[in-house]
């Protein structure tokens, strides 16, 4: 079956980029999410990207997609406080009705 | 504009007891419905997915059950609950137009079994 990995933990200082990797084992995935969960909270749609692009920017969020090697990574810019968060990737295979996968989770530290 | 409603945001319930948790979605139609269960603030697991009214796919066997009795409603629910019940229950919902449908999360319910 469909499996999604991310690394655990990631701690950054605010102000420099964070990279957030996962890899996914669907060669089927048309598109792919990345989600933040605050504490206590729900699950925000932050962005997705469609399988046949390498890249799509959004602000201070930028998605790099590697499909031969299987993964994914969410790039934040100019990392704040409050980007300190868990962020979940997930995918979405083939056609028709599909659940989506999610990862793990990785659990992301900003400090002062 | 389409919105998600969960409720209760907590929950504690003693074991034994019955458990009766209700989604409710706006602002759109025949939408697919979702409950996962996600333990000790990480990972997510599909419990139940829907279709439609009284279409109801189970993914993992367990005490819990769940139903669509109208089209934007989704309840979970047990007749008797168990300490491993224990977890924050979110509901989700997604669209059935085309293949770019990402899931919407309500904002989640704790329940914490005694």
């Amino acid at each position: 079956g469909e499996d999604v990995e991310q690394s655990l933990f990631l701690s950054v200082r605010e102000g420099d980029s964070s990279v957030i990797n996962c890899t996914y084992t669907d060669s089927s995935s048309t598109y792919l999410y990345w989600y933040k969960q605050e504490p206590g909270a729900g699950l925000q749609l932050l962005t997705y990207i469609f399988s046949n692009m390498d890249m799509k920017q959004d602000q201070r969020l930028t998605v790099l997609l590697n499909k031969k090697d299987k993964h994914l990574s969410l790039r934040i810019a100019d990392t704040q406080t409050g980007d300190s968060a868990i962020y979940f990737c997930a995918e979405k295979g083939g056609t028709g009705f599909q659940k989506l996968v999610f990862g793990t989770g990785t659990r992301l530290l900003v400090s002062p | 504009s389409q919105t998600i409603h969960q409720w209760p945001a907590t929950l504690v319930q003693p074991v034994g007891s019955p458990l009766s948790l209700e989604c409710t979605v706006e602002g759109t139609s025949n939408p697919n419905l979702y409950w996962y269960r996600q333990a000790a603030g990480r990972g997510l697991q599909l419990l139940f997915y829907s279709v439609g009214i009284g279409q109801i796919s189970s993914e993992v066997p367990q005490n819990l059950s769940a139903s669509r009795p109208q089209d934007r409603q989704f309840i979970l629910s047990s007749k008797k609950l168990l300490l491993s019940d224990s977890g924050f229950y979110l509901c989700a919902w997604s669209g059935t137009g085309g293949n770019n449908s990402p899931l919407h999360f309500g904002n989640g319910t704790r329940l914490t079994v005694t």
